[in-house]
């Protein structure tokens, strides 16, 4: 059964810190993707990665930054946590095609800042 | 990236079909049309995907309107578990990134 897995479910900081949410899947996947989920804005795409030491900008990758050094392991830092940055936090897993092949999202990471 | 227009929200009775249309009337010849769903403190979750002929899968059916301005997810019997929000999304063909954008999508609310 696949799976993609985040390292927290919850999870409450203090602004300023430094902040690492992990995703692992185990699927062998060649594209992950950090989403952000905030109600009445939808998922909207953070950053993504079609292959190990690659990453692309999303729609919003300012105060983010990601590190994928593992194939299966792609994870989002805050370099400076703020309170605007309390959100929930999706990963996903996909194979590359450029015909389209579905993701696979995580459970998610609720992010509190405070 | 094309957008899509759903309604708000739909309601429909437990054990009945449940039709969600979607528009996306400025979609190009090499968008394809996906539908994930998102249940209740869950990640979303994959559904169908299509180009141009209708799709069948064990979830839903998908209906592409013949000049691929609109579309409609089928649940064929709707249960309470299918109560979700359900978004339709455009992806362009040959992105390498595979990127998905997200709109508001419909919720979808099943009664018994």
């Amino acid at each position: 059964d696949v799976k993609v897995t985040q390292s927290s479910r919850y999870l409450v900081k203090r602004t300023g810190e430094k902040v690492f949410l992990e995703c692992v899947q185990d699927m062998d996947h060649e594209n992950m993707f950090w989403y952000r989920q905030d109600p009445g804005l939808g998922l909207r795409l953070i950053y993504f990665s079609y292959d190990v030491k690659m990453k692309e900008k999303g729609d919003i990758p300012e105060g983010y930054s990601v590190s994928r050094e593992k194939k299966e392991r792609f994870s989002l830092i805050l370099e400076s946590a703020s309170t605007n940055q309390t959100s929930m936090y999706l990963c996903a897993s996909s194979l590359f095609s450029p015909r389209g092949y579905e993701q696979y999202f995580g459970p998610g990471t609720r992010l509190t800042v405070t | 990236d094309a957008k899509t227009t759903q309604p708000n929200s739909m309601e429909s009775n437990e054990e009945e079909p449940v039709h969600l249309p979607c528009n996306h009337s400025t979609i190009s010849g090499t968008d394809y049309i996906h539908w994930y769903r998102q249940l209740p403190s869950q990640g979303p979750e994959y559904v169908i995907h299509g180009l141009t002929s209708n799709v069948n899968n064990r979830m839903a059916s998908l209906a592409i309107a013949e000049d691929r301005k609109s579309s409609t997810l089928i649940l064929h019997r709707a249960t309470l578990r299918d109560a979700a929000v359900y978004y339709c999304i455009l992806r362009a063909f040959g992105e390498y990134g595979n990127k998905l954008v997200f709109g508001a999508g419909t919720i979808l609310r099943v009664k018994s």
